[in-house]
């Protein structure tokens, strides 16, 4: 059971448009909701994270937009870089009891053309 | 450099035999989690570690088992290994258990490949 779906699984965006990748996820309990930059060779690193009691946050060029009645959450990436070409991955987690290990989408892989 | 050490970096191992990776995480981070990234399943938690106790299961097998040692460091035993575990295994750490955010840092991660 898959319990955070990602899409697109992979994005090709012009150098200085938006790039936009969304994410659903099922289950209610979860309350905290990052998402993960990866590059070739690396581990994943946190980009920006989000708790369900906001619906927007934003932080330089990357914004996270949650919609807690539908159940999705969206990373809008601003004026794209060729530098922001990586795999992307949205994640979910409870923080609540301690049990916090993340769940993640199966990732897209973004591409922004020069 | 997230300050998540992880060795060996590459193994290369046949079926049916057991192997031992090890994580050292940030100074001061109490919780270890161990995370497998495959092509068709994608990044899965398996276990996760606070102060030495064992604190939540996801995906792991039977066949694997980690442990958390008083040093905070951890290891992941992969054990019987079949051709569908070689992949991309990583260790993360964060500061503590919950609360109001728990950034997870990972290491570079141990790419496994079963022979």
């Amino acid at each position: 059971q898959q319990q955070v779906k990602q899409s697109p699984q992979s994005l090709i965006v012009q150098k200085g448009g938006i790039s936009i990748i969304n994410c659903a996820y099922e289950n209610t309990a979860f309350d905290y909701f990052p998402w993960y930059q990866q590059f070739p060779g690396k581990g994943p690193a946190l980009l920006i994270a989000i708790r369900p009691d906001v619906s927007e946050k934003k932080e330089g060029r990357f914004t996270i937009s949650f919609n807690k009645s539908a159940k999705q959450f969206s990373l809008h990436i601003m004026d794209s870089q060729p530098g922001d070409s990586a795999t992307y991955f949205c994640a979910a987690s409870m923080l609540k009891g301690g049990a916090d290990g993340l769940t993640f989408g199966k990732g897209t892989h973004l591409i922004i053309q020069p | 450099d997230s300050g998540v050490t992880q060795t060996p970096k590459h193994l290369i191992t046949a079926t049916g035999q057991r192997v031992t990776l090890r994580c050292s995480p940030r100074s001061g981070d109490l919780s270890v989690y161990w995370y497998q990234q495959s092509l068709d399943q994608g990044l899965q938690f398996l276990i996760q570690y606070y102060n030495g106790e064992e604190r939540a299961k996801g995906n792991i097998l039977e066949r694997f088992s980690a442990q958390q040692f008083p040093d905070l460091h951890s290891e992941l035993n992969l054990s019987s290994l079949e051709l569908g575990d070689s992949a991309l295994y990583f260790c993360a750490s964060s500061p503590r258990r919950g609360g109001a955010t728990t950034e997870a840092f990972f290491g570079q991660g141990t790419r496994l490949t079963v022979v």
